[in-house]
């Protein structure tokens, strides 16, 4: 069973441009999670998709937002660029929203904002 | 509330040895915790997790021990091997608000394990 996949792996932009990352979930699961790492801040909780609806979204400014689709593939943006949203930006999926079921990452893509 | 506290950032042992890595945590809604291991250029992966009403559980080399009342949770690696050098994340989960369960996690351990 293939893993989570993400794309594009690397991308470099600048201030003031916007982003779109994709993320497509291990085949049956429906919950999309996203994660920003940096290392200053760590892990950090973007937004979390189930059945094409926002269940919950973490603590970032409107600029951040994301989308699922009906083949649970998820998309999210970045609008305005900063530097400061310089990051690996992680995917997750899992069976279900509620229960233990493992989150299982994406190898992130690596945004560089210039 | 929301939480994880882990120690220590940096670790450094001898091929052989004992890892042991320490987390914390505030809010009692937590009701799942994992531990994820992260090779550089990788996303993170679930490598042991335990819930409150036990006190410790143990897979292979990797043991988690918990003390729900400290509000407290360890990952000790013994045997340490240099396979075993990456960065190492304790989390905590709970059902959110929008009847979710979300992860919290700490701020990650580096480990070196020297041959």
């Amino acid at each position: 069973k293939a893993g989570v996949t993400q794309t594009p792996r690397y991308l470099i932009k600048t201030r003031g441009q916007q982003v779109t990352l994709s993320c497509s979930p291990i085949s049956g699961h429906r919950s999309v999670s996203w994660y920003q790492q940096t290392p200053g801040q760590g892990l950090q909780f973007l937004f979390e998709y189930f059945s094409e609806t926002q269940r919950n979204k973490g603590n970032f400014p409107g600029r951040f937002s994301g989308r699922q689709f009906s083949n649970s593939r998820s998309e999210m943006n970045v609008s305005t660029l900063e530097l400061g949203d310089s990051a690996l930006y992680l995917c997750a999926s899992s069976l279900r929203q509620v229960s233990y079921n493992e989150q299982f990452f994406g190898p992130g893509t690596r945004l560089t904002v210039l | 509330q929301q939480q994880v506290k882990q120690s220590p950032q940096s670790l450094i042992v001898q091929k052989g040895g004992i890892s042991i890595i320490n987390c914390a945590y505030e809010n009692t809604a937590f009701d799942y915790f994992p531990w994820y291991q992260q090779f550089p250029g990788k996303g993170p992966a679930l490598l042991i997790a335990i819930r409150p009403d036990v006190s410790e559980k143990k897979e292979g080399r990797f043991t988690i021990s918990f003390n729900k009342s400290a509000k407290q949770f360890s990952l000790h690696i013994m045997d340490s091997q240099p396979g075993d050098s990456a960065t190492y994340f304790c989390a905590a989960s709970r059902i959110n608000s929008g009847s979710a369960r979300q992860l919290t996690f700490g701020s990650g351990t580096q480990l070196t394990v020297l041959p």
